[in-house]
């Protein structure tokens, strides 16, 4: 089975600064990773994933993502956060196998803050 | 681009009364899923179904529901009978299948009185 930990409920950080969302993971098989976004009052889209080749990914809007098998991580990074970038982010982990299914953290909400 | 699609957007429904939560998932996609969220709580996995069957249900998939893919493009999640604390908000998904992402719907936020 797998479980996702992400020990940060909420991280205010101001405008521009840089800022990391932590997101462990536990798995005994190997495992695809995703972060998923969730603005106010909306659904979950898809920022970014780690499926396999380069451990760091990015998302066309400046996040990144590393894949650290021997510390079991995958913490999300922004060098620069604007005030759009306020949102609850969701760090889920999939075996694959036969269903897929994800298994989902249970969120860090991002408060940028003028 | 294509996407999930989901309706209604919001159900109020009074404690007890059946509801019908609807989805038409990525035309192309074999792999459908509903998973729940509860107000400030995290996303829960609830089913998934593929090849017309389910393939997996969590603890939460008790009898009350049940799923559907009643003509080949929609996936509906049915509740038999509302409980209070069924409300949440529910989202459909699909996806292509193993080691692919998954495309999540807007959401059905639904609330039982």
């Amino acid at each position: 089975a797998q479980s996702v930990t992400q020990l940060d409920s909420q991280v205010p950080v101001f405008e521009e600064a840089p800022v990391e969302l932590r997101c462990n993971y536990s798995s005994s098989v190997s495992v695809y990773l995703f972060w998923y976004v969730q603005y106010p009052n909306q659904g979950l889209q898809l920022l970014l994933k780690y499926l396999s080749g380069s451990t760091r990914v990015e998302s066309i809007n400046g996040f990144e993502a590393e894949f650290n098998k021997s510390q079991t991580s995958f913490h999300l990074r922004k060098p620069s956060v604007h005030i759009s970038d306020t949102a609850e982010y969701f760090c889920a982990v999939t075996s694959g196998g036969a269903t897929n299914k994800l298994i989902f953290g249970t969120g860090t909400l991002l408060a940028v803050q003028p | 681009e294509p996407e999930v699609t989901q309706t209604p957007s919001h159900q109020v429904t009074q404690m007890g009364q059946e509801v019908i939560l609807r989805c038409v998932p990525i035309s192309n996609h074999l792999y459908f899923y509903w998973y729940r969220q509860i107000l400030g709580q995290k996303v829960e996995f609830l089913v998934s179904f593929y090849n017309n069957e389910i393939s997996e249900k969590s603890e939460i998939f008790d009898d009350q529901f049940s799923v559907e893919r009643p003509d080949g493009s929609n996936f509906t999640l049915k509740i038999r009978s509302t409980k209070l604390e069924d409300s949440a908000m529910y989202f459909c998904a699909s996806s292509g299948g193993p080691g692919t992402e998954a495309f999540f719907g807007q959401g059905t936020r639904l609330t039982v009185v």
